[in-house]
């Protein structure tokens, strides 16, 4: 299994719809997890951190199964500007002085249509 | 706000040249981090540094270089470009300690070696 792998996409999905992605990942000792949100030719940003089971922002929900090591992002009510790249993000091996080395998957493409 | 800078956006060099990338963060974070990201292979980890004049390598450190003198500065160094560095060039930071503090990335640097 890759340390990190997402489903590419792109998910085309019309305005309103509700949309999951889902990530797996292959160290099981990982604790923490992240999404981040990438726009075209933009730099990575955070979108949702997941420590526990779950994590709910508005109409974002992380959820984070570890007996079957995957984490999942789901978007409700989708908007036009939600259309973006999201970014699964699993810490890795520890780096030295206490650094913390991020795994990233390749992303998940969605475009949110009229 | 936090802020990390990459100075150069767009840069075309020859084959052969040296290339310097340079990132300033005003976050006073200790830990810098070198990204890279291409199509299909996301965000691999060029170089890390966890305090001023320490480094560490990342996954894909060869032909690369860096430089941390300050602690707010982490410079990217191609000592001798090859069209197969063509790519974009992501400086990041974050504060040191576990694995759940977030990584805040600068704008990207979009290098072309012709």
């Amino acid at each position: 299994r890759k340390e990190v792998e997402q489903d590419p996409g792109p998910f085309n999905v019309p305005e309103g719809a509700t949309v999951a992605f889902n990530c797996t990942y292959s160290n099981s000792a990982s604790q923490s997890f992240f999404w981040y949100r990438q726009d075209c030719r933009k730099e990575p940003k955070l979108l949702m951190s997941v420590y526990s089971s779950g994590n709910e922002d508005g109409r974002f929900t992380a959820q984070l199964n570890r007996a079957s090591q995957y984490i999942s992002l789901l978007i409700r009510d989708s908007k036009l500007s939600d259309s973006a790249t999201y970014l699964c993000v699993v810490p890795g091996v520890g780096l030295t002085g206490g650094g913390n080395k991020l795994t990233f998957g390749t992303g998940t493409q969605l475009k949110v249509e009229l | 706000d936090v802020k990390v800078t990459q100075s150069s956006r767009y840069l075309v060099k020859r084959t052969g040249e040296k290339v310097f990338l340079e990132c300033v963060q005003d976050m006073d974070h200790e830990n810098m981090f070198w990204y890279r990201q291409d199509p299909g292979l996301g965000l691999r980890l060029i170089y890390f540094s966890y305090d001023v004049k320490m480094k560490e390598k990342g996954d894909i450190p060869e032909g690369y270089s860096v430089s941390r003198e300050k602690k707010e500065r982490f410079s990217l160094i191609l000592e001798s470009a090859s069209t197969n560095q063509t790519s974009m060039y992501l400086c990041a930071s974050s504060l040191r300690g576990g694995s759940g503090n977030t990584i805040y990335f600068g704008e990207g640097s979009w290098l072309t070696v012709v």
